[in-house]
């Protein structure tokens, strides 16, 4: 079945500093990745929806600048969080659909945990 | 606007237990309904979904799912719990292109399992 791969599955960074995570569709082709935040116990919230040879659709509320996306091939999404400060930790998760992927579900990241101290 | 509802934050059975996750939707046009299970510090596995036809949908685990379109329900069922089914569960609605429409997601409700 299609595989979606994050990476790191955890970081931990200092506050100033930048991380990068990597979403990847390793089987299939993926013309739409969707960036979800999860606060701990709290549901998934969505972030951006970037599109294969476009920017990103950020959500309301949503920094873009904070939040820099790029949809770089259809099998690969970024997000990088710039100059990170504490309250952006939280669990990060990208989800991806197949490039024909109508009535097909989402398939997830097993999510990044990031951490800035 | 679309929006899911998961009445129960927190559910507790015992093990051997029946057990059933509510979820209603409000959903524009026609609704496309998942249910994921998620274990601490892990990512979203999919549990089942609903998409057309058979309104009564099975998943993995042992799960099941039953939409209702005129209670706009899409309750999670099990007949009989395992310890291993404690974790955070969540409902979620799509629109007709799943695939380049993002979920959205329930609270979800958090199943815990006593012995």
């Amino acid at each position: 079945g299609a595989v979606v791969s994050q990476h790191p599955s955890w970081v931990i960074c200092k506050s100033g500093t930048s991380v990068k995570i990597e979403c990847r569709s390793l089987d299939f082709q993926a013309t739409t990745m969707f960036w979800y935040r999860q606060f701990p116990k709290q549901s998934l919230m969505l972030m951006a929806t970037s599109n294969e040879g476009s920017k990103a659709t950020y959500e309301q509320g949503v920094e873009k600048d904070k939040f820099l996306i790029n949809h770089a091939s259809l099998t690969l999404s970024t997000l990088t969080v710039t100059s990170a400060h504490p309250e952006d930790s939280s669990f990060y998760i990208c989800s991806a659909n197949p490039r024909q992927g109508q009535n097909s579900p989402l398939h997830f990241g097993n999510g990044t945990r990031l951490t800035v101290t | 606007a679309q929006s899911v509802t998961q009445p129960d934050i927190h559910i507790t059975v015992s093990e051997g237990a029946s057990l059933e996750l509510r979820c209603n939707y409000s959903y524009g046009a026609t609704p496309y309904l998942f249910w994921y299970v998620q274990s601490p510090g892990q990512g979203l596995q999919l549990l089942l979904k609903y998409f057309s036809g058979d309104t009564l949908v099975q998943g993995i685990k042992g799960f099941e799912a039953e939409f209702k379109r005129s209670q706009s329900s899409f309750n999670l069922r099990k007949p009989s719990v395992h310890w291993s089914d404690a974790a955070e569960y969540f409902c979620a609605v799509g629109g007709l292109d799943s695939g380049n429409t993002p979920l959205v997601f329930g609270k979800g409700t958090r199943l815990s399992v006593i012995a």
